[in-house]
């Protein structure tokens, strides 16, 4: 257990299909993060949440949207993705003034 | 711009090796992460350190802020060492990573 739980870990999506990723921490952190991981490439920043306000878009496309209701949830809307999009999304958290964060497991999506 | 690179990409060692994972990044920082990540995907979070050196069992981490460089240390390597050590280095609010290293260790 991280501390971060993401659900589900796999998801499977055709191109039309509506789905979300759910991330959520119970440990006091009020920042939580969107990252994706694709092949051979490093960790890129979606999306940013501080007290629930989102505090950064690095330039995401609109078929992905979040959604951060509470400090303790993370949610990660997908409609109409395209295949480009299959990738590990991770969920992280921290407190502003800590330089640690924690990692959630991830949720491995293939787009088909 | 702040950029992270690692070397090697990959790494094959046998068990008992002393292994080491280097980390170069381009710009002043205020803390460098080594994360590592198992063929799940979840990463967990070795060390953050600013200055000096940590220990931590097997693992070491050390950084030289002048040289803007860090180095991850595994004494007496095991098989299940085996996974991808990411360096990232936090600046200006932000984490940046490196690509990884794959250390795979043979039994």
């Amino acid at each position: 257990e991280t501390g971060v739980t993401q659900t589900p870990r796999h998801l499977v999506m055709g191109m039309t299909n509506k789905k979300s990723l759910k991330c959520e921490q119970h440990l006091g952190h009020n920042a939580m993060y969107w990252y994706k991981q694709s092949a051979k490439k490093p960790l890129e920043l979606m999306f940013v949440y501080n007290f629930k306000e989102q505090t950064e878009n690095n330039s995401v496309p609109s078929r992905f949207s979040p959604e951060c209701p509470n400090s303790s949830h993370l949610f990660l809307h997908l409609h109409t993705l395209q295949p480009e999009d299959s990738a590990l999304y991770l969920c992280a958290s921290r407190t502003d003034g800590n330089y640690g964060y924690t990692f959630g497991s991830g949720t491995r999506l293939t787009v088909v | 711009k702040n950029e992270v690179e690692q070397s090697p990409q990959n790494l094959t060692a046998q068990e008992g090796e002393f292994i080491t994972i280097n980390c170069s990044y381009s710009v002043g920082i205020s803390a460098l992460h080594w994360l590592q990540q198992h063929p799940g995907g979840g990463i967990v979070s070795l060390f953050m350190l600013s200055s000096g050196k940590k220990k931590h069992g097997r693992l070491i981490a050390t950084i030289n802020i002048q040289e803007k460089h860090s180095s991850l240390h595994i004494t007496a390597s095991h098989p299940r060492d085996s996974a991808v050590y990411i360096c990232a280095s936090f600046g200006n609010e932000k984490l940046t990573f490196g690509t990884g290293t794959r250390l795979t260790i043979i039994p």
